[in-house]
């Protein structure tokens, strides 16, 4: 079965700084999909970054990058250069490449960033 | 341009009266399905469709029921409402097979009273 785990509930961080958003993952699956989504307070979805299990190279995405490593099966988002706008609730994702490949989400983690 | 739409985007209703939570794409997706969002837990999987009259369920379908009639539409339907479902619901398309990106509608917040 296929889990996501973020162990961090909240994170402060000051602005123009870096920060780390854990993500582990299980799944026996070979081929699947790792997502980052962003939830502002407004409540609606925003997709960040993805990365293939078959992909080489990490994923970047302007300040995201997605530092996969697949032996240890994390996936952690990591935002550079924070800004006052980046405060959100972040959520790591999963997708099987079979059948129906759902999403399956982690808990989220809150991401304060302060001036 | 290409969404995702879900009206209403907030109820609060009474237990047991039967509401319905409409959701619309223009991207002619295939693939359709709806989550719910809850403190703690991530979004769960309630349904989903792979096309027109095909639906199953997902992770949390107790106390819901979906239809696919037509390819743009997916409603959610909550035939007798309790407090358990008080929640934040998305729906979500994307095409198939292998397109990664999923389109999210822009949520409804429930509340059942």
């Amino acid at each position: 079965a296929q889990k996501i785990t973020q162990t961090q509930p909240g994170m402060f961080v000051q602005e123009k700084e870096a920060v780390t958003l854990d993500c582990t993952y299980d799944t026996s699956d070979q081929s699947y999909g790792l997502f980052w989504y962003k939830q502002p307070s407004s409540g609606e979805m925003i997709f960040l970054i993805y990365q293939g299990s078959y992909d080489e190279q990490n994923a970047t995405e302007g300040r995201y990058s997605l530092n996969f490593q697949k032996a240890r099966k994390s996936a952690n988002l990591v935002i550079s250069a924070s800004q006052l706008g980046d405060s959100a609730m972040y959520f790591c994702a999963m997708r099987l490449n079979t059948g129906f490949q759902k999403l399956v989400f982690g808990t989220g983690t809150r991401l304060l960033v302060s001036p | 341009e290409a969404q995702v739409t879900q009206n209403p985007r907030y109820l609060i209703t009474v237990t047991g009266k039967k509401l319905t939570v409409t959701c619309s794409q223009n991207m002619n997706h295939e693939y359709m399905s709806w989550y719910r969002q809850d403190p703690g837990l991530g979004l769960r999987q309630i349904y989903y469709s792979m096309n027109v009259e095909v639906t199953d369920k997902g992770d949390v379908p107790e106390g819901y029921k979906v239809s696919r009639k037509e390819k743009r539409n997916f409603p959610l339907i909550l035939e007798s409402p309790s407090p358990n479902q008080t929640s934040l619901y998305f729906c979500a398309s994307r095409r198939q097979p292998g397109s990664y990106e999923q389109y999210f509608g822009p949520g409804t917040r429930l509340t059942v009273t």
